[in-house]
C-alpha cells in the first residue's frame, strides 16, 4: 500500500510555480521520497529523490520539511508539457519495486 | 527513456494465445521489472530479476512468467492470454550497485496489450 497522500488534481497557470504537496507521516528513518512523473499513457520518468536534505535538479526543486513527515515538488517555471500525473513515493533505497498510488493530477493551464 | 527498449508497443491477440513482450536496456543496470498499470490504477509489479538467471515474483505473478538470459534483457510471457491481462505494460531498471543512485528505478515507453 501506498505510504503517502497526495491532493488527487491541481491547476497551475502556465509560467508560474507548480508547487506539489505530498504527505508521509510514517516515513522510516530510511526511507527516501521519489517523485516520478506520468505523461498520459508514456512510462513513468524520474524527476528527482532525496533523503532529509532539499534537492534541486534540471527539473525540479524538491523540499522537505524538518520531520520529514510531508514534502513539496517544485517546478519552477510550468509549462503545458508539465502536465502529467505526478507520483509522490518513499520507499528504502534498496527495496524490490515502488508502489504508486493515484497520484497528482496536474493541469497547467495556459 | 530510450535507454530502455519495449517491443511491441501495441499488441492485440485473442484469449488462448501465448504472448512474449520484450525489453531491452543499454544503461547498464543489473536490476529488471515488470510491472502492469490497469486504467485509473498504479503500477503494481509482476517479477522484478537483480541479475542474469535471477528471477523474483512481484505482488501479481500468477499467470505470467519471465525470462533474463542475459543483462540487457527480461521478456515477460503470458503463457495463455486472458481478457483480464488487457494492461499497459511496463519494463523498468536500476542499478543497486551505484549506491548514489539509491535504486532509482527508469521506466521503458510501455507496451499496450490487448487481449480479445
Amino acid at each position: 500500500d501506498a505510504k503517502t497522500t497526495q491532493p488527487p488534481s491541481m491547476d497551475c497557470a502556465e509560467g508560474r510555480a507548480a508547487n506539489l504537496p505530498c504527505n508521509h507521516s510514517t516515513i522510516s528513518g530510511n526511507e527516501y521520497v521519489y517523485w516520478y512523473r506520468q505523461i498520459h499513457s508514456q512510462g513513468p520518468q524520474y524527476i528527482i529523490h532525496g533523503l532529509k536534505n532539499n534537492e534541486t535538479n534540471e527539473m525540479a526543486s524538491l523540499i522537505i520539511t524538518e520531520d520529514r513527515k510531508s514534502s513539496t515538488l517544485i517546478l519552477p517555471h510550468a509549462t503545458l508539457r508539465d502536465t502529467a500525473v505526478y507520483y509522490c513515493i518513499v520507499r528504502v533505497w534498496y527495496g524490490q519495486n515502488f508502489v504508486f498510488g493515484p497520484g497528482t493530477r496536474l493541469s497547467v493551464l495556459p | 527513456d530510450a535507454d530502455v527498449t519495449q517491443t511491441p508497443r501495441n499488441r492485440i491477440t485473442k484469449t488462448g494465445k501465448r504472448i512474449m513482450l520484450e525489453c531491452s536496456q543499454t544503461k547498464g543496470h543489473d536490476r529488471m521489472y515488470w510491472y502492469r498499470q490497469d486504467p485509473g490504477l498504479g503500477l503494481r509489479l509482476i517479477y522484478y530479476s537483480f541479475d542474469v538467471k535471477d528471477i523474483n515474483k512481484g505482488e501479481i505473478s500468477d499467470g505470467y512468467s519471465v525470462s533474463r538470459q542475459a543483462q540487457a534483457k527480461f521478456s515477460l510471457s503470458l503463457e495463455s492470454a486472458i481478457p483480464n491481462q488487457t494492461a499497459l505494460y511496463f519494463c523498468a531498471t536500476s542499478d543497486l550497485r551505484n549506491r548514489e543512485s539509491t535504486d532509482t528505478q527508469y521506466f521503458g515507453p510501455g507496451t499496450r496489450l490487448t487481449v480479445l
